[in-house]
């Protein structure tokens, strides 16, 4: 079975700008969540989504939103981006509660 | 907030000998408890999980859990350099608003010197 995809591996983007981030699930698994991760701060949730249904959002700024298609793919948006939104941003593809990350892709705000 | 706290660290066990790495979580209520590695520049790898009180034996690796001292651990025997990365603790809270959501600890780095 095929693991969790996530594209692209590496941004830089420069502050103001927007971007758009894509993880493929595991084959079968409708659930796909989102963390951030920075030294400071560790693992952060931002959302999660089932069957294109946004169930449970973290703390994060309205500039953070995401969505989900119908086969499951999710992306991530990152609007006005800000110096503090580098970090390493993890896709988990949800069995359950049993969560298996992706490979991630780290973002660069210059 | 609900939190999860791991010991600081590091840790640093010679080749052969038992790492020993533990977690405690705030949320009387939470339900399903995992254990993560990391390696350095990489994305998190699941060792374990565990959902009922006492031990669950996976090959060197052993997860424990308490719910009444509200305390997870993970105990790596035969520690091997390969093992060597940061270990995150993860809890699950249960209920409608914990769809999806893991919290983890600041994870503890293991070190196995030969």
């Amino acid at each position: 079975k095929a693991g969790v995809t996530q594209t692209p591996r590496y941004l830089i983007k420069t502050r103001g700008q927007q971007v758009t981030l894509s993880c493929s699930p595991i084959s079968g698994h409708r659930s796909v969540s989102w963390y951030q991760q920075t030294p400071g701060q560790g693992l952060q949730f931002l959302f999660e989504y089932f069957s294109e249904t946004q169930r449970n959002k973290g703390n994060f700024p309205g500039r953070f939103s995401g969505r989900q298609f119908s086969n499951s793919r999710s992306e991530m948006n990152v609007s006005t981006l800000e110096l503090g939104d580098s970090a390493l941003y993890l896709c988990a593809s949800n069995e359950g509660d049993t969560q298996y990350f992706g490979p991630g892709t780290r973002l660069t705000v210059l | 907030q609900k939190e999860v706290e791991q010991n600081s660290g590091p840790l640093s066990v010679p080749e052969g000998a038992i790492a020993s790495l533990n977690c405690t979580y705030s949320d009387r209520g939470s339900q399903s408890f995992f254990w993560y590695r990391q390696y350095s520049g990489k994305s998190p790898e699941l060792i374990m999980s565990i959902y009922s009180n006492g031990d669950k034996e996976d090959g060197r690796f052993t997860a424990q859990l308490n719910k009444a001292s509200q305390y997870v651990s993970l105990l790596i025997r035969d520690s091997q350099p390969s093992d060597s990365a940061t270990y995150l603790c993860a809890v699950n809270e249960g209920g409608g608003t914990s769809y999806g959501k893991l919290t983890f600890g600041q994870g503890t780095i293991l070190t196995v010197h030969p």
